[in-house]
């Protein structure tokens, strides 16, 4: 099926240790986000990528890296995770811009615990 | 900076009983705007959205008009089910290049059967 594949579901890991989470979209969209959603916060955005070859920050950067490796797939790394980063992690795309933006859609989540 | 306000829950209601989400925005530009849908354990899903002044975004029997004058979203349905118990989310999207979607932070709604 169509859509936004975020690999892993689950992790946990230990402070200090690194990891990345991958997503892949296969709709040939152009832009993709990621986000974090913590209890009572909805979603704060980390990074984006209007287009392959460019990304930017967002809300809450800090503590994280992207890359926007092609079209299809932008990853989020931790270099030394932290208790704070444990959260469900989100990764989107979206096909417009502007007035044609209709909207992203979301892969299925990352649930990072940081202990 | 654009922000997004709506009500905070839990919401609980009976099945068929009306339901209203109210949702507020703060923009700078005309923005469009979105409700998003979380069901648990799942990612967000785009209920509906509208794109200008006076539009009204609808389906499943969800429906939410753009009102400028109000800059308000509020999302409404006339009988829910227990199956529309899940998370709701206002969104609105700017006009960048990247257009960033700024969500609301949730609502949850219980349907009690």
């Amino acid at each position: 099926n169509a859509g936004v594949t975020q690999t892993p579901k689950f992790q946990v890991l230990k402070t200090g240790q690194s990891m990345t989470l991958q997503c892949a979209q296969d709709m040939n969209h152009n832009s993709m986000y990621w986000y974090r959603q913590d209890p009572g916060m909805g979603l704060r955005l980390i990074y984006y990528s209007a287009s392959e070859g460019t990304t930017d920050k967002g809300e809450v950067p800090n503590g994280y890296n992207v890359s926007r490796l092609n079209k299809r797939e932008f990853s989020l790394r931790l270099e030394s995770a932290a208790p704070s980063q444990t959260s469900v992690y989100f990764c989107a795309s979206s096909e417009g811009a502007g007035r044609n933006n209709y909207g992203y859609t979301f892969g299925s989540g990352t649930r990072l615990t940081v202990v | 900076g654009d922000s997004v306000t709506q009500m905070e829950g839990p919401v609980t209601l009976s099945e068929e009983a009306f339901l209203t989400i109210n949702c507020t925005y703060t923009a700078t530009g005309y923005p469009s705007l979105f409700w998003y849908v979380q069901y648990p354990g799942e990612g967000l899903q785009l209920l509906l959205k509208a794109t200008k002044a006076d539009d009204k975004g609808s389906n499943k029997g969800f429906e939410a008009t753009y009102r400028k004058e109000t800059t308000s979203f509020h999302l409404e349905k006339g009988s829910v089910q227990v199956s529309d118990s899940a998370v709701y989310f206002c969104a609105l999207s700017d006009y960048s290049s990247a257009s960033k979607i700024i969500f609301g932070s949730g609502t949850r709604l219980s349907i009690r059967p």
